[in-house]
């Protein structure tokens, strides 16, 4: 049973540039989270994606946007980059918010795509 | 600003000894589940209380919660070196169901 899958795993970019991040959910997920970890803290929530449409956003600027496909998986991009974006980005997929049990809670995590940006 | 905030931030033990860690939080919650990061990879669940639990176990975890302190705490015994990694609480409400917010974590060091 395939867990979240994430790519690229690694990439460099340089301020102003656009990058786009992809990733799988863990088979049986519907529900699709990223968030942003800098070096030395907690992830941060960036948004959700259930049912092909942002359902949460959390404090960052609309040069982040994203997208869910139909078979659930879903992308990241960032628009003009700055320095400040350079992270390990972490996508991870869960149950639908709001099912019975307590799963919808439970996040599956994928390894992540570090980002540096020069 | 982040929801949780554990404690320690750094943490350093012998193999064989116990290990907690502590989450402090700011606002009423559903949940709160513990997490481990190894390096720089991804998040891996561990344990999940709910607001009305007080206790929960699995295997060498225990985690208490106290809501009217708003803290919980991980206690990890009999540690191993394979225990080395950094631990995260998070926490989730009524509000915004369905996304964890997370603290700066907790670097566990279990030396041989």
């Amino acid at each position: 049973d395939a867990g979240v899958t994430q790519s690229p795993t690694h990439l460099i970019k340089t301020r102003g540039q656009q990058v786009t991040l992809r990733c799988s959910p863990k088979s049986g997920h519907d529900t699709v989270s990223w968030y942003q970890q800098a070096l030395g803290q907690g992830p941060q929530f960036i948004f959700q994606y259930y049912e092909e449409e942002e359902r949460q956003r959390g404090n960052f600027p609309d040069r982040f946007s994203g997208h869910q496909f139909p078979n659930y998986s879903s992308e990241l991009n960032v628009n003009a980059l700055l320095l400040g974006d350079s992270a390990l980005y972490l996508c991870a997929s869960s149950l639908a918010p709001g099912q019975a049990n307590s799963g919808a809670n439970v996040l599956t995590f994928g390894a992540g795509s570090r980002l540096t940006v020069l | 600003s982040q929801q949780g905030e554990e404690d320690p931030q750094a943490l350093s033990i012998q193999e064989g000894e116990n290990a907690t860690m502590n989450c402090s939080y700011k606002t009423s919650i559903n949940n709160l589940q513990w997490y481990r990061q190894n390096s720089g990879r991804g998040l891996v669940h561990l344990i999940l209380i709910r607001s009305n639990e007080r206790e929960k176990h699995s295997g060498r975890l225990r985690v208490t919660l106290d809501t009217s302190k708003k803290s919980s705490s991980l206690l990890i015994t009999a540690s191993r070196a394979a225990d080395t990694a950094s631990y995260f609480c998070a926490t989730t409400n009524n509000t915004n169901a369905g996304k964890s917010t997370f603290g700066d974590g907790t670097t566990l060091t279990v030396k041989p």
